[in-house]
């Protein structure tokens, strides 16, 4: 069975860091193109960035372009999310997700997702 | 990019009522739509993709229509378990964008 757990959210400061990782099992990590998705508290839904399998090419939303870099590790079935320069509207739980082969897929398998609060 | 307009926002039914959710998008996406069921405090799960495909081990009181701009999810005979907020997704064009979402309750 497909399995995605996230770990590294927290606690941090306006302006602050974090690095979320996502460890995948139970299917061939590097043949699948993989996201972020985020959901603030009662709120939707919110694509934040994808990456292809290798690793070649990376895709954000505007509202963390600049600020956020989505990395992967298909040695270790490994994916991340460094978020830099964190604002308050950042806070939302983030999900790791699954696609297909391709980037423009369906999420088919989610993470537990892992909750980042920004604030002082 | 591609809005996303799903409605009703929320909606109350009986248990074996038919319960039709409609989305709607801002331009032509052809079939590409998903729609995921999310209970509360978990994750969202894909139900149906590229609008009406049935992912697998999904009952099949769940069903999808739709193409273009215009498009339907439909649970025949709603059960307790399907409570739940239900969204659609595109996937025609970065960035991938979500409806608003419906809550759907047992009345």
């Amino acid at each position: 069975d497909v399995q995605l757990v996230e770990s590294g959210g927290g606690l941090v400061q306006p302006g602050g860091s974090l690095r979320l990782s996502c460890a995948a099992s139970g299917f061939t990590f590097s043949n699948y193109a993989m996201s972020w998705v985020r959901q603030a508290p009662g709120k939707g839904l919110e694509w934040v960035s994808t990456i292809t399998s290798t690793g070649g090419d990376t895709f954000y939303a505007d509202s963390v372009k600049g600020r956020f870099t989505i990395s992967r590790d298909n040695s270790k079935n490994l994916l991340f999310l460094q978020m830099n320069g964190l604002r308050a509207e950042d806070t939302a739980v983030y999900y790791c997700a699954k696609q297909m082969e391709v980037i423009l897929t369906q999420f088919d398998n989610w993470g537990q997702g892992t909750l980042v609060t920004v604030s002082s | 990019d591609i809005q996303m307009t799903q409605s009703p926002s929320s909606l109350s039914a009986s248990v074996g009522d038919r319960v039709t959710i409609t989305c709607q998008a801002s331009q032509d996406i052809s079939k590409y739509l998903n729609w995921y069921q999310q209970k509360p405090g978990k994750a969202p799960k894909l139900l149906i993709y590229d609008a009406f495909n049935l992912q697998t081990g999904v009952p099949s009181r769940f069903s999808g229509s739709g193409s273009g701009t215009d498009f339907t999810f439909t649970i025949n005979s709603l059960q307790p378990d399907d409570i739940a907020t239900y969204y659609c997704q595109q996937y025609d064009d970065l960035p991938l964008t979500f409806g608003g979402g419906t809550k759907v309750e047992i009345k």
